[in-house]
């Protein structure tokens, strides 16, 4: 079946910290992958993604490659701001026959702390 | 610019009551999405309409919950009667659709639930 799994949380990092989330995922046929992030009482927006493999996702200092032979696409941002506190969602999209559907992974908090 | 509207964003009901959500997609979206998000998981999609035509409900619990979307733009998410499992996030998504080739959801607020 199609799966994601991401590192559990809370993470919790100091302002300038590296940050890393891991993500792996399951899946039949040639999946897209994204980052989704939800501020607090906020819907859902997307970070950044990728259609395929070894392409780079990047946006606002967050990059993201997928890598087919590890089945993996981690969130990675090198230096963290108080404001990027937020869950943050993996996510694999699969499209057949012009429908389409996004299959999350549990979320990670990250709290970043001045 | 252009946002999902969704209505209420907190309700609070009892077990066995009816309870209905609301959402506005953006403009000239033709799919539009219903996600449940349990506390400390993932959005997990409930229904997905092209227009006003399902084209997936395989998750939706028929039994209480229904969907409509009856002239292709906004919806409404019915639970009929509500559970203390229901308890959740309920978010509403749009998308351009098959006709564009463009499948970026957009995320509405969401509807927080809790049933007592």
């Amino acid at each position: 079946g199609n799966s994601v799994t991401q590192m559990e949380g809370p993470v919790t990092l100091s302002e300038e910290a590296f940050l890393t989330i891991n993500c792996t995922y399951t899946a039949t046929g040639y999946p897209s992958l994204f980052w989704y992030v939800q501020y607090p009482g906020e819907g859902l927006q997307l970070l950044l993604k990728a259609t395929k493999a070894d392409d780079k996702g990047s946006n606002k200092g967050f990059e993201a490659t997928y890598r087919k032979e590890t089945t993996s696409f981690h969130l990675e941002k090198g230096s963290v701001q108080v404001s990027d506190s937020a869950v943050y969602f993996c996510a694999l999209f699969l499209l057949s026959g012009g429908y389409n559907k996004l299959i999350f992974g549990a979320g990670t908090r990250l709290a970043v702390h001045p | 610019e252009a946002e999902v509207a969704q209505s209420p964003r907190y309700k609070i009901t009892e077990k066995s009551q009816a309870v209905a959500f609301w959402c506005d997609p953006i403009s000239g979206h033709a799919t539009l999405y219903w996600y449940r998000q349990i506390l400390g998981q993932g959005p997990e999609l409930l229904v997905q309409f092209q227009d006003e035509s399902v084209v997936d409900d395989s998750q939706l619990p028929k039994d209480r919950f229904s969907a409509e979307r009856l002239k292709g733009v906004d919806s409404t998410l019915k639970i009929q009667p509500a559970e203390l499992g229901d308890s959740a996030m309920y978010l509403c998504a749009s998308s351009l659709g098959r006709q564009s080739h463009s499948y970026e959801q957009y995320f509405g607020p969401g509807t927080r639930l809790t049933v007592t």
